[in-house]
């Protein structure tokens, strides 16, 4: 275990259906981000939070949206999705968000149909 | 904008040699360089960090170096073990430290 939690673990939805991921993590970091891993593509970087702050949106659709209301949790809340938004999506922590390891979830494999 | 290359999709080597990973970046250096494993299914578990005034850096079987000069960094398991097979990442922070970008992996088969 890396401390880094998510749920659901797996997850199928509709296009037209509203969900949200979740990721905790009790290690005491002040940085947390989500990515998207899709089938043989590099991870992709979505959002960076720092202190409960979103300091990067990489260009993500609208139809993710971020929400960090603690140090602990990030959630990331989905609607309207399209089917090639079916990826494994995961969360990291890390100290600072800059020069330090982060630590993964194991991810929530998402499927739109 | 700043690419990283890993160049193998894939390697398969016997066990007991050592598997040799190439991650290759365009443009700027970065200050430091991380190496990550994933197993299938799972979230990457980070191994080893190097700073670029590094050029070596070593924990247990792993060595991983640094070479500014090249625009490389390569990864090292000695006496390779089945257990070692797996995806290895490289990543790196671009250049407002907040944004780590990952390559895309190798994914590395060690045959008994």
């Amino acid at each position: 275990e890396t401390g880094v939690t998510q749920t659901p673990r797996h997850l199928v939805m509709g296009m037209t259906n509203k969900k949200s991921l979740k990721c905790e993590q009790h290690l005491g970091h002040n940085a947390m981000y989500w990515y998207k891993q899709s089938a043989k593509k590099p991870l992709e970087l979505m959002f960076v939070y720092s202190l409960e702050e979103r300091v990067e949106n990489n260009s993500v659709p609208s139809r993710f949206s971020p929400e960090c209301p603690n140090s602990s949790h990030l959630f990331l809340h989905l609607h309207t999705l399209q089917p090639e938004d079916s990826a494994l999506y995961l969360c990291a922590s890390s100290q600072t968000t800059g020069g330090t390891e982060a630590f993964f979830g194991q991810g929530t494999r998402l499927t739109v149909v | 904008s700043q690419k990283i290359e890993q160049n193998s999709e894939a390697l398969n080597i016997q066990e007991g040699k050592t598997a040799t990973l190439t991650c290759n970046y365009t443009n700027y250096s970065p200050a430091y360089l991380q190496w990550y494993r994933q197993d299938p299914g799972r979230g990457p578990v980070f191994l080893l960090l190097i700073r670029e005034n590094e050029k070596e850096k070593r924990k247990e079987r792993l060595k991983v170096t640094f070479d500014t000069t090249l625009k490389q960094s390569l990864f090292h398991i000695t006496a390779s073990q089945p257990a070692d097979s797996a995806t290895y990442l490289c990543a790196q922070p671009q250049y407002n430290n907040n944004d780590m970008r990952f390559g895309a992996g190798t994914r590395l088969t060690v045959k008994p």
